[in-house]
C-alpha cells in the first residue's frame, strides 16, 4: 500500500521569506508521480508542482520548488519569498488511480 | 476551455432524499474522478472513471452510485444518506488514468439533514 506522511500539521512564515513543507511516502514502486497541491479557503485543488520519480532534477515552477530525495522517500516543498497568498492548505500526493494525499500542513503567512 | 465545472454549489438534503451531483469537463479528458472531503481531512478518492467505464471504486457504499453519461460529464447520484456523509464532493479529470495532472472542479457542499 502506498502512504504519504505529512507531519507539519500547521506552519508559519513571515512574507518575503522561506518555508519549507516536508512529506514523506511509502511505496514499493519504481515510477510514479508525486505532487503538491494547494487548497485555499475558496477549497479549490490548485496544481503546485509536481515531480516524476525517474527524474533525478529537481522540480521547480517559480519561487516553489521540491527536493526529492527518492531514496529516502521523501518529497518537501520550498515555498521562496512568500506571500499573503500563498496562505492555504497543502497537501502532498501520490498518483497511484486516482490522488493519494497527506494529511496535509496549513501555512500561515504573516505580514 | 481549462476548467472541470461542478452543480451545485451547495445541496442540503434529507435522509430519504434522491438527488445528484453533476460534474463536467470540455478538455476531451477520458478519466474523472470523485472525491470526499471532510471537514479539516485530506480529499479521499472514491470512484474512477476510465473512457466511460468505472475502473475503481474504493469500497463506496451503494448509497452512493456514480455514472458517467459521456466523456464530458460525471454524475454522483445519492440515496438514503446519513448525517456523516456530509462534506465537499470534488470531482476531478485528466487526460487519462496514466496521465500525470488532474484538475479539480470547485465542489459541492452537501449537507445530510
Amino acid at each position: 500500500a502506498q502512504t504519504v506522511t505529512q507531519s507539519q500539521p500547521e506552519m508559519s512564515v513571515q512574507e518575503a521569506e522561506t518555508v519549507t513543507l516536508s512529506c514523506t511516502y511509502d511505496t514499493s514502486e519504481s515510477d510514479y508521480y508525486l505532487f503538491w497541491y494547494k487548497q485555499p479557503p475558496s477549497r479549490q485543488m490548485i496544481l503546485v508542482i509536481r515531480q516524476e520519480a525517474y527524474k533525478q532534477q529537481n522540480a521547480t515552477e517559480n519561487r516553489f520548488s521540491v527536493n526529492f530525495q527518492k531514496a529516502a522517500k521523501s518529497f518537501s516543498l520550498k515555498i521562496s519569498d512568500s506571500q499573503l497568498g500563498d496562505a492555504a492548505m497543502y497537501f502532498c500526493a501520490y498518483r497511484r488511480g486516482g490522488m493519494r494525499f497527506g494529511a496535509g500542513t496549513r501555512l500561515t503567512v504573516k505580514p | 476551455d481549462t476548467e472541470v465545472t461542478q452543480t451545485p454549489k451547495h445541496l442540503v438534503m434529507g435522509m430519504t432524499n434522491k438527488k445528484s451531483l453533476k460534474c463536467e469537463q470540455h478538455m476531451g479528458h477520458r478519466a474523472m474522478y470523485w472525491y470526499k472531503q471532510k471537514a479539516k481531512k485530506p480529499p479521499e478518492l472514491m470512484f474512477v472513471y476510465s473512457y466511460e467505464k468505472l475502473s475503481i471504486n474504493e469500497s463506496v457504499p451503494s448509497r452512493f452510485s456514480p455514472e458517467c453519461p459521456n466523456s464530458s460529464l460525471l454524475n454522483l447520484h445519492l440515496h438514503a444518506l446519513q448525517p456523516e456523509d456530509s462534506a465537499l464532493y470534488l470531482c476531478a479529470s485528466s487526460q487519462v488514468v496514466e496521465n500525470n495532472e488532474q484538475f479539480f472542479g470547485p465542489g459541492t457542499r452537501l449537507t445530510v439533514l
